[in-house]
């Protein structure tokens, strides 16, 4: 069957780092995204990976890791506004997106 | 407007009623999608529209009904629904390729309660 994990919830400091996992079994893999959803609001796009390695954008990277079925999400220099949900999807062997149930996310002061 | 637009954005209805929820894209787009998010649970995908032909129907119950009647519009329309159908309904349209990477954009969603 088709899986992903990922944490339901994480907390963290205002100004700290974290990093939000991924892990993923599906049929076919064209790539993973990572998606921001704050509450009440649409999800929006973070970032794309289909090679192995890192893909820095700002003060935020996402790595990958295709042969480990893994992926996460690094954010720097936490601010308050980044309290949202993060939504991990595997874009399948017919290009749809599986979904993970998101990371919510909470920074603390 | 820009983007992906929804309407409404909250919804009550019983169980009886008919409605429609409506969504707008403005990115020139040609796939279009239906998603139901329900709390602590990965979106489920619906229905895939590309090229205004339904390419996916993941065994959503016949309650509900899709129709694009372009490339820039979708419906969702809703008749005898149950409580447990009480969700954010999420619109989103993307640019297929053919190849890997399409990003998908989302409307604001419809929040549908159920009584």
């Amino acid at each position: 069957g088709q899986n992903i994990d990922q944490p339901t919830e994480m907390t963290a400091t205002e100004g700290a780092i974290v990093q939000i996992n991924c892990t993923y079994q599906t049929s076919g893999f064209n790539g993973l995204f990572w998606y921001q959803q704050h509450a009440g609001e649409a999800p929006t796009f973070l970032s794309y990976n289909v090679l192995d390695g890192l893909e820095e954008k700002g003060r935020f990277s996402s790595f990958l890791s295709r042969s480990k079925g893994y992926s996460y999400l690094l954010l720097k220099e936490l601010q308050m506004k980044d309290s949202a949900s993060y939504l991990c999807a595997v874009e399948d062997s017919n290009y749809q997106l599986i979904w993970g149930a998101g990371t919510k996310l909470i920074i603390k002061p | 407007e820009t983007g992906v637009t929804q309407t409404p954005r909250h919804l009550v209805m019983g169980m009886t009623n008919k409605k429609s929820l409506k969504c707008e894209q403005h990115l020139g787009h040609n796939a279009m999608y239906w998603y139901k998010q329900s709390a602590k649970k990965p979106l489920e995908l619906m229905f895939v529209y590309s090229l205004e032909e339904r390419v996916e129907n993941n065994s959503v119950p016949s309650r509900f009904s899709p129709e694009c009647p372009n490339s820039s519009h979708l419906f969702l329309h809703l008749h005898t629904l149950q409580p447990e159908d009480s969700a954010l309904y999420l619109c989103a349209s993307s640019r297929q390729t053919g190849q890997g990477g399409n990003e998908q954009f989302f409307g604001p969603g419809t929040r549908l309660t159920v009584l």
